[in-house]
């Protein structure tokens, strides 16, 4: 089975922090990928990653940057959070072989007080 | 623009009854289809696909309706259960071009009434 981890399920941080989210996949997956979901605007694609040191800016990018160092591992980091980025996040990952199946980590619900 | 859409947000079936989740699609160069299941407070699991030369696909008590004539696709769960509460989204894809992200719906909220 495909297994995408995440490395918190809740975080709380403070305006202007600096912020890390992580995500590891077991699969070989090429590509990797964030998005946010928030009530009523569904999944909407931050940022996406197709080979180790590659990304590709998704559909909402400002705010957020990305680094792919390892192909297992995909990090989303807000550089200085907002409330506005108050949100799940949800990272998902993918075969270049296949159909674009993407398989989903657990999700990060993050506040920013 | 391109768009992926829901026709329901909400849907509530009794128990035992057959569900049936519609989605639009507005991309005629869409070629595969995805329907994902997210339960409360977990990511999005994949459950079914399609491609755009089928237009029939069943697994295990669900099934994929895919009419690209009028660009619509359905999922239908026969002899629902409780557990089959969820929020509901279709995604597509476009091979051909090597997109590598698929665009998301919106979701439906299914309620399964005991």
């Amino acid at each position: 089975d495909v297994k995408v981890t995440q490395s918190s399920r809740y975080l709380v941080k403070r305006t202007g922090e600096k912020v890390f989210l992580e995500c590891v996949q077991d699969m070989d997956h090429e590509n990797m990928f964030w998005y946010r979901q928030d009530p009523g605007l569904g999944l909407r694609l931050i940022y996406f990653s197709y080979d180790v040191k590659m990304k590709e800016k998704g559909d909402i990018p400002e705010g957020y940057s990305v680094s792919r160092e390892k192909k297992e591992r995909f990090s989303l980091i807000l550089e200085s959070a907002s409330t506005n980025q108050t949100s799940m996040y949800l990272c998902a990952s993918s075969t270049q072989q296949g159909d674009g199946t993407q398989y989903f980590g657990p999700g990060t619900r993050l506040t920013v007080l | 623009g391109e768009s992926v859409g829901l026709h329901l947000p909400t849907l509530s079936v009794q128990e035992g009854d057959n569900s049936i989740i519609n989605c639009a699609y507005s991309n005629s160069a869409s070629d595969y289809f995805i329907w994902y299941k997210q339960e409360s407070g977990k990511g999005p699991q994949f459950i079914i696909d399609i491609r755009s030369n089928m237009d029939k696909r069943q697994g295990q008590r669900v099934t994929v309706l895919l009419n690209k004539t009028v660009k619509h696709l359905s999922l239908q769960i026969a002899a629902t259960q409780p557990g089959d509460s969820a929020v509901y989204f279709c995604a597509e894809n476009m091979m051909d071009t090597g997109r590598r992200a698929l665009t998301f719906g919106s979701g439906t909220r299914l309620q399964v009434q005991p």
